[in-house]
């Protein structure tokens, strides 16, 4: 899988709009782009993807650049239950029988200040 | 529906020792992927079964080897405790010809060596 960069660290303050960055340069035609997020003492659990449109559903929205080279994940009002670290991840198309293994980064761990 | 459950939650062992971690998939799923979280990481990818046959594997060594059982449950075997081998485990599963792969992750063994 190709390579993501994340910022180690963000903050946030309460109720406001959290906008996460994701570099994946290196990105193929083939490759979705995956959020996860790990809460303090979890395993990590989906967040959201896609693959070159925006996407929303009700945890979060998914910007994508236009030439696909980068992403940002939009939490639109951050609650202190949403401060965890957040990965973006790069996987090639759903069904691959080769398997779909995540290959995690270091993610960004996002603080939410009350 | 239960989610992904993992036991023990925590584990104490000597180096030199043998530990088994079992998961139980979430309801419906087939696929369950094993992974090695140490402290400050993102996880890290052992290996997966489908079909009670390890189709992918990551870069870990023979000391540590997996089972599937026809329930779709699942045994992560560590042989030869090393004190590196202290981590969280996490288990995931997913459907794998499912839509999006989406995979849902257990809360984790936590394995410490002493």
């Amino acid at each position: 899988d190709a390579k993501t960069t994340q910022p180690n660290s963000m903050e946030s303050n309460e109720e406001e709009p959290v906008h996460l960055p994701c570099n994946h340069s290196t990105i193929s035609g083939t490759d979705y782009i995956h959020w996860y997020r790990q809460l303090p003492s979890q395993g990590p659990e989906y967040v959201i993807h896609g693959l070159t449109s925006n996407v929303n559903n009700r945890m979060a929205s998914l910007a994508i650049a236009e030439d696909r080279k980068s992403s940002t994940l939009i939490l639109h009002r951050a609650t202190l239950r949403d401060a965890a670290v957040y990965y973006c991840i790069l996987r090639t198309l759903p069904n691959n029988n080769a398997g779909n293994m995540l290959t995690f980064g270091g993610g960004t761990r996002l603080m939410v200040k009350p | 529906d239960a989610g992904v459950t993992q036991s023990p939650t925590h584990l104490i062992k000597t180096r030199g020792q043998q530990v088994t971690l079992r998961c139980s998939p979430k309801s419906g799923h087939d696929t369950v992927s094993w992974y090695q979280q140490a402290l400050g990481q993102g996880p890290q990818f052992i290996f997966q079964y489908y079909e009670e046959e390890e189709r992918q594997r990551g870069n870990f060594p023979d000391r540590f080897s997996g089972h599937q059982f026809p329930n779709y449950s699942s045994e992560l075997n560590v042989n030869a405790l090393l004190l590196g081998d202290s981590a969280l485990y996490l288990c995931a599963s997913n459907i794998l010809s499912g839509r999006t792969n989406e995979q849902y992750f257990g809360p984790g063994t936590r394995l410490t060596v002493t």
